[in-house]
């Protein structure tokens, strides 16, 4: 059974770059058909997908944050990372990793539990 | 990207049958059959429902059921049960390649 644990600080202060990882255990990180996605949900609001990486390294990324956002993975630890700069306010948020079933229908199948990140001096 | 359009909430008696839209653009969810349905408990991680429109994963109860037509995806939920009662959110791929959600919907049974 697959699973995805999020990590990272949980309080960052504004102009500062969030930074989690995502590791990945139960499979391989790089199989084929699957990426690994970044999705994010501000306290009593909904989703935000934010992007993903591919498992030959492309990225895609939510044209609203790209310019913030770098996604990487780490094959030898089985492991993927966010990390989103210049955060204000605004990006307070829980954080979830997901695999995206990017070769088949384009689901996101499996999910982290989620890591609650705040932006705050 | 905007996100897409789903009604903030719909509510049933148990017993009953409830849809929810999700309407897109012709570069989301009319121009793909790419459209999955979420559900989400409070303080859960959200869990896949239906994929492809209309197909369910292995375990999911056959009470719920997708449909498209244009730029209008629907979740159906029939036999409204307590358990049912949770934010739903639907998802589409792009054509820039990316993803969207929708903007949720909360489902109470009354």
């Amino acid at each position: 059974q697959l699973q995805l644990q999020e990590s990272g600080s949980g309080l960052v202060k504004p102009s500062q770059t969030l930074s989690l990882t995502c590791a990945v255990s139960g499979g391989s990180i790089s199989s084929g058909g699957y990426s690994w996605s970044w999705i994010r949900q501000p306290p009593g609001k909904g989703l935000e997908w934010i992007g993903y990486i591919y498992h030959s390294g492309s990225t895609y990324y939510n044209p609203s944050l790209k310019s913030r956002v770098t996604i990487s993975v780490d094959r030898s630890k089985n492991q993927f990372s966010l990390k989103l700069s210049s955060v204000t306010a605004a990006d307070t948020a829980v954080y979830y990793c997901a695999r995206d079933r990017s070769g088949y229908d384009l689901s996101f199948d499996y999910w982290g539990q989620g890591t609650l990140v705040t932006v705050s001096s | 990207q905007s996100a897409l359009t789903q009604p903030a909430s719909v509510s049933g008696s148990p017993g009953q049958s409830i849809t929810i839209s999700c309407t897109g653009t012709s570069s989301d969810v009319g121009g793909y059959n790419y459209v999955s349905w979420y559900q989400q408990h409070p303080g859960k991680a959200p869990k896949l429902m239906i994929y492809e429109v209309s197909n369910r994963p292995s375990g999911v109860s056959n009470r719920f059921s997708g449909s498209k037509s244009g730029n209008t995806a629907s979740l159906t939920i029939s036999g409204l049960q307590a358990e049912d009662e949770a934010d739903y959110y639907c998802s589409s791929y792009t054509s820039s390649s990316t993803r969207v959600f929708g903007t949720g919907t909360k489902v109470t049974v009354l």
